[in-house]
C-alpha cells in the first residue's frame, strides 16, 4: 500500500470550507483512497473513499487528481464539531496504515 | 445496533501483570483488527483476523497474543505488561469484500490502558 503525506495541522473558520490535502504519489492503479477522522480520541470514523473519480456524500467531497498522486478532502461548511484528526489512507488489502493525519481546528 | 464493543474502557496494570482486552462485534464481519494508539500518534496495527481460526501479525505484534474462536469475538492478550504498552487500544471490524470498494472499518470506543 502506498504511503500518504498530510500536513500536521490546519485551521478553518467556522462556516467556511475546509480543504485537507493528501499526497499519495506512489499509489498503484487499484488502490483506493480512504478518509477517516478521529474526534477527541474516539475510534476513527469513515468519511469517504474513491478510486479515480470525484466523490461526494453527506459528510464531504473527495477530489482526486487525474494522475491520482494527490487528493483533497473538502468539508463544505465546517462546524466546530468537525474539529478532529483526519487520516488519508490508501489500501488494497487486509491492512490499513494510519499515519499521523492532519489535526483540523475549526475556529468560531 | 451495538456495532463494535470493547471492554474494559479503562484499566491500570502493574508491570508484569497480564490481562485480556475484549472485543465483540454484532455485524457478522469476518475481518477484525486490533490497533494501538500512543499519544499524538496515528494507529498502529497489532494483529488482525480474516475469519474464525485465522489470525496474522500486523506492524507491532510483540508482547501481544490473539485468538479468534468465533466470528463475533477477537480478544487481545497481554501476558507480561510493560510500561511501553501504555496506550489506547482500538478494535475494528469490516465485512468481507467482493471488490476493493468500501473497505470500511468500524471501530470500537477504545480501551485506555496504563502500565505502572
Amino acid at each position: 500500500d502506498a504511503k500518504t503525506t498530510q500536513p500536521p495541522s490546519m485551521d478553518c473558520a467556522e462556516g467556511r470550507a475546509a480543504n485537507l490535502p493528501c499526497n499519495h504519489s506512489t499509489i498503484s492503479g487499484n488502490e483506493y483512497v480512504y478518509w477517516y477522522r478521529q474526534i477527541h480520541s474516539q475510534g476513527p470514523q469513515y468519511i469517504i473513499h474513491g478510486l479515480k473519480n470525484n466523490e461526494t456524500n453527506e459528510m464531504a467531497s473527495l477530489i482526486i487528481t487525474e494522475d491520482r498522486k494527490s487528493s483533497t478532502l473538502i468539508l463544505p461548511h465546517a462546524t466546530l464539531r468537525d474539529t478532529a484528526v483526519y487520516y488519508c489512507i490508501t489500501n488494497t488489502g487486509n491492512q490499513f496504515y494510519f499515519g499521523t493525519g492532519t489535526s483540523l481546528t475549526v475556529i468560531p | 445496533n451495538a456495532g463494535v464493543t470493547q471492554t474494559p474502557k479503562f484499566r491500570i496494570l502493574k508491570i508484569g501483570q497480564s490481562m485480556t482486552l475484549q472485543c465483540t462485534q454484532d455485524m457478522n464481519h469476518n475481518y477484525m483488527y486490533w490497533y494501538r494508539q500512543d499519544p499524538g500518534m496515528g494507529l498502529k496495527l497489532i494483529y488482525y483476523s480474516v475469519g474464525a481460526g485465522i489470525t496474522d501479525k500486523g506492524e507491532v505484534p510483540n508482547g501481544y497474543n490473539v485468538s479468534r474462536s468465533t466470528t463475533e469475538d477477537f480478544p487481545l492478550r497481554l501476558e507480561l505488561a510493560a510500561p511501553s504498552q501504555t496506550s489506547v487500544y482500538f478494535c475494528a471490524s469490516r465485512r468481507t469484500l467482493t471488490s476493493g470498494a468500501k473497505n470500511i472499518q468500524y471501530f470500537g470506543a477504545g480501551t485506555r490502558l496504563s502500565v505502572l
